[in-house]
């Protein structure tokens, strides 16, 4: 079974560019998070998605941040304008429903703002 | 408020040398801890979940035990390649949507000496 794919693994940016990371899930997860991860620190809740349905976003911030989980499998994460504090990891994981218990993670991607 | 502190925040054990990891926890209701493994460059690995106090599961040279307030990753008999940061994260029952969102500590970062 194919594990939770991203792209890209690594990104470069200047500030204020605009950035956008992918995801694929595990055939059949219906439930998919994004995460983000500062150095030293564990992974931080941006959203949740169960399907194509954000149900938790709180901790997104929603004035340069964005998703879209268009037909509920693959995800998109968007940052614009970037700033120099969001370099960090950006991980997605899934899982196969708000009930089960186990969530799979992806490689993440790995932000670097200039 | 959920909080989770992992102790220490290093460890160096020379191969072979047995040792213990802490992960302590605040949470309303526990409805799950969890052990993951992540290797530098890569997304958290599972490793276990725990459920109730007296609860221990076992994979190879690691063995995670769990009682109300603390949950305990022993390494017997390590070798280099356990090498990881290993993160704890707890799942709270009080969440109103029934949700399976993960609280995650800081982690605790494995060196194993050959």
């Amino acid at each position: 079974e194919a594990g939770v794919v991203q792209s890209p693994r690594y990104k470069i940016i200047e500030k204020k560019q605009p950035v956008a990371f992918w995801c694929n899930p595990i055939s059949g997860h219906n439930t998919l998070y994004w995460y983000l991860q500062n150095l030293g620190q564990g992974p931080e809740l941006l959203i949740r998605y169960e399907n194509e349905e954000a149900v938790d976003d709180s901790q997104l911030p929603k004035d340069r941040f964005s998703a879209e989980r268009l037909k509920g499998v693959d995800s998109t994460l968007k940052i614009q304008p970037a700033e120099l504090g969001d370099s960090a990891v950006y991980l997605c994981a899934s899982c196969r429903d708000r009930v089960s218990d186990t969530q799979y993670f992806g490689p993440g991607t790995r932000l670097t703002v200039l | 408020e959920d909080q989770v502190t992992q102790s220490p925040e290093a460890l160096r054990l020379q191969e072979g040398e047995s040792s213990s990891l802490n992960c302590s926890y605040t949470v309303s209701g526990l409805r799950g801890l969890f052990w993951y493994r992540q290797d530098p460059g890569k997304g958290p690995e599972f490793l276990f979940t725990l459920y109730s106090a007296g609860e221990e599961k076992e994979k190879e040279r690691l063995k995670a035990t769990l009682t109300k307030k603390e949950s305990f990753l022993h390494i017997t008999a390590p070798k280099p390649e356990d090498s990881a940061t290993y993160l704890c994260a707890v799942q709270s029952s009080s969440d109103q949507t029934g949700a399976n969102n993960l609280f995650f500590g800081t982690g605790t970062r494995l060196t194993v000496i050959p």
